[in-house]
């Protein structure tokens, strides 16, 4: 696709349980960015990937939250031990080469809810 | 830490009708990026400003950014029901390559 995409679109689990989101960037787009998004507010910066090295991760909240981009391409964000706090909409977004001020495009989101 | 507020954080008026939202921060913008986020869908760039005083147009729409670069405005002429979403600003803090949002402003236009 063209696009920016995102699996799965919606995610119901129970607390306590483990979670894995996946993105896949636009192809060729060497950074990768993961922010979340809680009811009625903006994104939030959780970690950038320039390549397969997280760049920054200062966003990621505790160590529940880890992602990995072992290809330099597809990047997966995972979750251990879910807490109902950790409901919100995950969003991916890539940029061509990484660099300050470039525009990021991103996917639809996955939906998660901790039960 | 940046600082984005928006204002106001709802905003619901009737399609023909004109209408203003901010974007102000506590600290001067390197530069400043407007995107409309629609339901189930990711943020999608509308435009950056990034020279204090600079005016930008986008169709219906004129993106405005401070002669002091520590606000900015978007405002929309003759508004239609396509223009209903959630308006983000942003800023890539301190040149680095996250994009700090602010809360949005959820915007209705009821036909």
């Amino acid at each position: 696709g063209a696009g920016v995409s995102q699996t799965p679109s919606n995610k119901v689990t129970e607390k306590g349980k483990y979670v894995e989101l996946r993105c896949d960037p636009i192809s060729g787009h060497t950074a990768l960015y993961w922010y979340r998004q809680s009811l009625g507010q903006g994104p939030e910066f959780l970690i950038y990937f320039q390549g397969t090295g997280a760049a920054d991760d200062s966003g990621l909240p505790n160590d529940r939250f880890f992602a990995v981009r072992p290809e330099g391409s597809v990047s997966t964000l995972k979750i251990q031990r879910t807490e109902r706090g950790d409901s919100a909409v995950y969003l991916c977004a890539s940029s061509s080469t990484g660099g300050a001020g470039e525009t990021q495009y991103f996917g639809p989101g996955t939906r998660l809810l901790v039960l | 830490t940046q600082l984005l507020e928006q204002s106001p954080q709802f905003l619901s008026i009737q399609e023909g009708e004109n209408l203003t939202v901010y974007c102000n921060s506590s600290s001067v913008f390197s530069s400043l990026q407007w995107y409309r986020q629609e339901p189930g869908e990711g943020p999608v760039l509308l435009v950056t400003v990034v020279t204090g005083g600079e005016v930008k147009k986008l169709k219906r729409l004129t993106f405005q950014f401070g002669d002091a670069r520590k606000d900015s405005s978007l405002h929309i002429t003759a508004a239609q029901p396509g223009d209903t979403g959630l308006y983000l600003c942003a800023e890539t803090y301190q040149g680095a390559q996250k994009l700090v949002f602010g809360q949005g402003t959820r915007l209705t236009i009821n036909p």
